[in-house]
């Protein structure tokens, strides 16, 4: 069946240093994709989004990347902070109002 | 409020007992979601809702889930005699218009534990 997942199930990265958190999706019917970010005990929170008509689209200190050919999504997350330290879903809307998330990462920000 | 509100934050119930879990969406939202988180997981959708009426429930389970949302804001997830397999942490989500043009703003969820 169609599916969103992730390469990776952590990643550790030192402080100051970029991320680059990466997602695979397989439904080519997907026009609209989300990052999310998850902290312990709450709920996902909108990082950045980012349409299929489209190869890249920035936000403050995050970029993410869409290549429609080998169906991947990808998060880079500047000058990384502890702050960021959370597990973060790629989401795509494949069907109509119905987000598919991926499995999730970890990324963890060693000072 | 400000928020997605979520009540109850945590709820332990035993294997065969009702259970309630009641989402208060963000004011002015018209779509609202039911979503199921399990430990390592990402959310699994469940239901959603434009309005008064559920759009979509081809996420349910089975049929001991069951959602209402009877005057187009708060509603409430439904779990009929419930399973251990029903432990999870239950997101809901609303929107303004819906996934394909903004985003969804989750509450903190409710974590049901079935023993």
């Amino acid at each position: 069946g169609e599916s969103v997942g992730l390469h990776l199930p952590t990643l550790s990265v030192q402080e100051g240093d970029n991320s680059i958190i990466n997602c695979a999706y397989s439904n080519s019917a997907s026009d609209y994709f989300i990052w999310y970010k998850q902290e312990s005990g709450k709920g996902p929170q909108f990082i950045i989004d980012i349409r299929s008509n489209m190869d890249k689209r920035q936000g403050q200190r995050v970029t993410v990347l869409l290549n429609k050919t080998v169906k991947h999504l990808s998060l880079q997350i500047a000058a990384t902070q502890p702050g960021d330290s959370a597990v973060y879903f790629c989401a795509e809307n494949g069907a109509e109002s119905k987000l598919t998330f991926g499995k999730g990462i970890t990324l963890s920000v060693r000072p | 409020g400000a928020g997605v509100s979520q009540t109850p934050s945590n709820k332990v119930t035993e294997k065969g007992k009702y259970v309630e879990l009641r989402c208060d969406p963000i004011s002015g939202h018209t779509a609202l979601y039911w979503y199921r988180q399990s430990l390592g997981q990402g959310p699994e959708f469940l239901i959603y809702f434009q309005g008064t009426g559920a759009a979509d429930d081809s996420g349910l389970p089975n049929d001991r889930f069951f959602a209402v949302r009877p005057e187009g804001s708060v509603s409430t997830l439904k779990i009929q005699r419930t399973e251990r397999g029903d432990s999870a942490v239950y997101l809901c989500a609303s929107s303004l218009w819906g996934t394909s043009t903004g985003e969804l703003f989750f509450g903190e969820g409710s974590r049901l534990t079935v023993l």
